[in-house]
């Protein structure tokens, strides 16, 4: 059962526009969500995070939107740069834990 | 760079060997996770520990076993290995105090031949 689901293995957006990848979840139970980045044979980077409690976070180019009524959430990048392009993780924490999607591929086209 | 170290960097074996992937957490992290990312897959959770004691268990089998040493760090013992144990293998530390990030390292490539 994958309580987190990122539907779009890949994604390709032009250089300087916005990149907004989307992740959903099924259990309401979890209290708060991260983004991850990941480059090829890297670990993964930590990116943006929301509170469960919240409905929007920013940092910079980035901006992580949360629906809880929906159980869905969406990372914008605007604008989007070739250094963006990596395996995007969404991931949702209970109790600690943290239950992964099985990632986007961001590809931004020069 | 994270602060999180494992070793080896690469490892090939055979089936049917047993293997040790070694992790050192940042500095004052308290809990370690272990992960296990296959080809085009999303990370699985295998198990993490908190200042020495396992503190939960995700898919990890039963061939799998894991420990955190006085010193923080950890090593995740595969054996018996098959095939499809072949994976980039992670670890995570994290503060816990904190309901914030884990930092991962830069992983091991088990290849299982």
């Amino acid at each position: 059962d994958q309580q987190v689901k990122q539907n779009s293995p890949s994604l390709s957006v032009q250089e300087g526009r916005i990149s907004i990848l989307n992740c959903d979840y099924t259990n309401s139970m979890f209290d708060y969500f991260l983004w991850y980045k990941k480059y090829p044979a890297e670990g993964p980077t930590f990116l943006i995070s929301i509170s469960s409690i919240k409905d929007k976070n920013e940092d910079g180019r980035f901006t992580v939107f949360l629906n809880k009524s929906a159980k869905h959430l969406s990372l914008h990048i605007v604008p989007s740069q070739p250094g963006d392009s990596a395996v995007y993780f969404c991931a949702a924490m209970r109790n600690y834990q943290l239950i992964w999607g099985a990632g986007t591929k961001l590809i931004i086209k020069p | 760079d994270s602060g999180v170290t494992q070793t080896p960097k690469h490892l090939i074996t055979a089936t049917g060997q047993r293997v040790t992937l070694r992790c050192s957490p940042r500095s004052g992290d308290l809990s370690v996770y272990w992960y296990q990312q296959s080809l085009d897959q999303g990370l699985q959770f295998l198990i993490q520990y908190y200042n020495g004691e396992e503190r939960a268990k995700g898919n990890i089998l039963e061939r799998f076993s894991a420990q955190q040493f006085p010193d923080l760090h950890s090593e995740l013992n595969l054996s018996s290995l098959e095939l499809g144990d072949s994976a980039l293998y992670f670890c995570a530390s994290s503060n816990r105090t904190s309901l914030d990030t884990q930092y991962f390292g830069p992983g091991t490539r088990l290849t299982v031949l």
